[in-house]
């Protein structure tokens, strides 16, 4: 079965500041990579995802991620964080061909003005 | 606009009394799904149902049921509420094929006292 690690419960950084989140998933012949972001009281957005092709992904707010198949990473990245980011940010996978994810744990980004 | 509503956003029961979640989905969806979020695990799946009468375990099934008998709706039932049960649950649907993202519901928030 599909599992997905990232690797940081916290992350704090400065405004303006970039930021990498970690993910990494365990190794299948192909996956489908998303990921979700969850501001405070709400449910779960669709940030980005990876299906196939090119392997950096550009998602809203400024947000993209790259994957590398033979890290079994996709690790998020902004270049220029703003408050408006706080939030928690989870990696998620699926299989081909099966339409359910397996989550991560997820990180808890904030930014300190 | 299409949505996804839970209800009821909050809820306090006793050990072993029975609950159910609502969740119903206007996008017309045929895939649906509960998870619950617990601090350190990220989400995890319940049940899911890919249509009408169809329904399939998640990864932590025990203790919970769901029956799907038209497409808006998926309740979630709790047989006999236990401690270890107190969490978020969200319900999220999805159309068909991996290019359809998952939409939110924005959570019921669970106590078993």
């Amino acid at each position: 079965a599909q599992s997905v690690t990232q690797l940081d419960s916290q992350v704090p950084v400065f405004e303006e500041a970039p930021v990498e989140l970690r993910c990494n998933y365990s190794s299948s012949v192909s996956v489908y990579l998303f990921w979700y972001v969850q501001y405070p009281n709400q449910g779960l957005q669709l940030l980005l995802k990876y299906l196939s092709g090119s392997t950096l992904v550009k998602g809203i707010n400024g947000f993209e991620a790259e994957f590398n198949k033979s890290q079994t990473s996709f690790h998020l990245r902004k270049p220029s964080v703003h408050i408006s980011d706080t939030a928690e940010y989870f990696c998620a996978v699926s299989d081909r061909g099966a339409q359910k994810l397996v989550f991560g744990q997820g990180t808890r980004l904030t930014i300190n003005p | 606009d299409a949505e996804i509503t839970q209800s009821p956003r909050h809820k306090i029961t006793e050990t072993g009394r029975q609950v159910t979640l609502a969740c119903h989905q206007t996008w017309n969806h045929n895939n649906m799904f509960w998870y619950r979020q617990d601090l350190g695990h990220g989400l995890r799946l319940i049940h899911y149902s890919y249509g009408v009468q169809d329904t399939n375990k998640g990864e932590v099934s025990d203790g919970y049921s769901v029956s799907r008998s038209n497409t808006e709706d998926l309740p979630l039932t709790l047989e006999s509420a236990a401690s270890s049960q107190t969490s978020v649950y969200f319900c999220a649907s999805s159309g068909q094929g991996a290019n359809s993202p998952l939409h939110f519901g924005n959570g019921t928030r669970l106590t078993v006292t």
